[in-house]
């Protein structure tokens, strides 16, 4: 069974710092997702990582897959309070019919950026 | 474009009783998944349709799930009877179900129906 553990669980971060948030998966996994959920919102996607190696960056985040190590990271630099929010990273395999399938989420990490 | 539109946005309902969420895909995906977060868990998958086939349906917990998707347009997932631990927020999302592109593959989510089951 796939099982994805995100950390920390919580973090709390002061305006213009960096942090990383990790996110390890248990078995082979074809696609790495991140997305951003804010309170009582929907799920945003951010980033799809597709192969080793594979590097995004969007403003202040940029992710990351190494899949040897079966390891994506999340960094954020120079926080802003509007990163508030809670990010859940995200797995799939490829079906043998070629399209994606379902997603084994992550705990999600609460981040919480402070003045 | 419009996203994934969900309904009811909230539902409280008495043990015992019925319950039918609606989710009303974007337009032109064939693939939807229903999932779930129960309090204080991580978000779970329940099942996937591929246009009105369902795919998978693993996630399903029991007997008192079903779900529909006839037409292969919205879907509908009805709980019956609902019990308390079937609180939780629902989640549907769509994707285009093409590896064609990063875009193709993303799954993309609608508000959720938070659900209380007292």
């Amino acid at each position: 069974e796939l099982k994805v553990e995100q950390n920390p669980l919580f973090l709390s971060m002061q305006e213009g710092k960096n942090y990383t948030i990790y996110c390890n998966y248990s078995t082979t996994s074809d696609r790495l997702y991140w997305y951003r959920q804010d309170p009582g919102k929907s799920l945003e996607s951010l980033f799809v990582l597709l192969s080793n190696g594979a590097v995004k960056q969007e403003g202040r985040l940029m992710a990351s897959l190494d899949t040897k190590a079966r390891l994506s990271t999340l960094h954020i630099t120079a926080a802003v309070h509007d990163l508030s929010a809670t990010y859940f990273c995200a797995v799939a395999p490829v079906m043998y019919t070629g399209t994606a399938s379902k997603l084994t989420f992550g705990t999600g990490t609460r981040l919480q950026v402070t003045l | 474009e419009a996203g994934v539109t969900q309904f009811p946005s909230h539902s409280v309902i008495e043990k015992g009783q019925t319950v039918t969420l609606r989710c009303d895909p974007i337009s032109g995906h064939d693939n939807l998944y229903w999932y779930r977060r129960v309090m204080g868990k991580e978000i779970k998958f329940l099942l996937h349709f591929v246009k009105e086939s369902k795919q998978d349906e693993s996630g399903m917990p029991n007997n008192r799930f079903l779900a529909e998707r006839t037409g292969g347009t919205y879907s509908t997932l009805k709980v019956q009877p609902a019990e308390l631990e079937d609180s939780g927020v629902y989640f549907c999302a769509s994707s285009q179900g093409v590896l064609a592109s990063g875009r193709g593959e993303t799954q993309y989510f609608g508000p959720g129906t938070r659900l209380l089951v007292l």
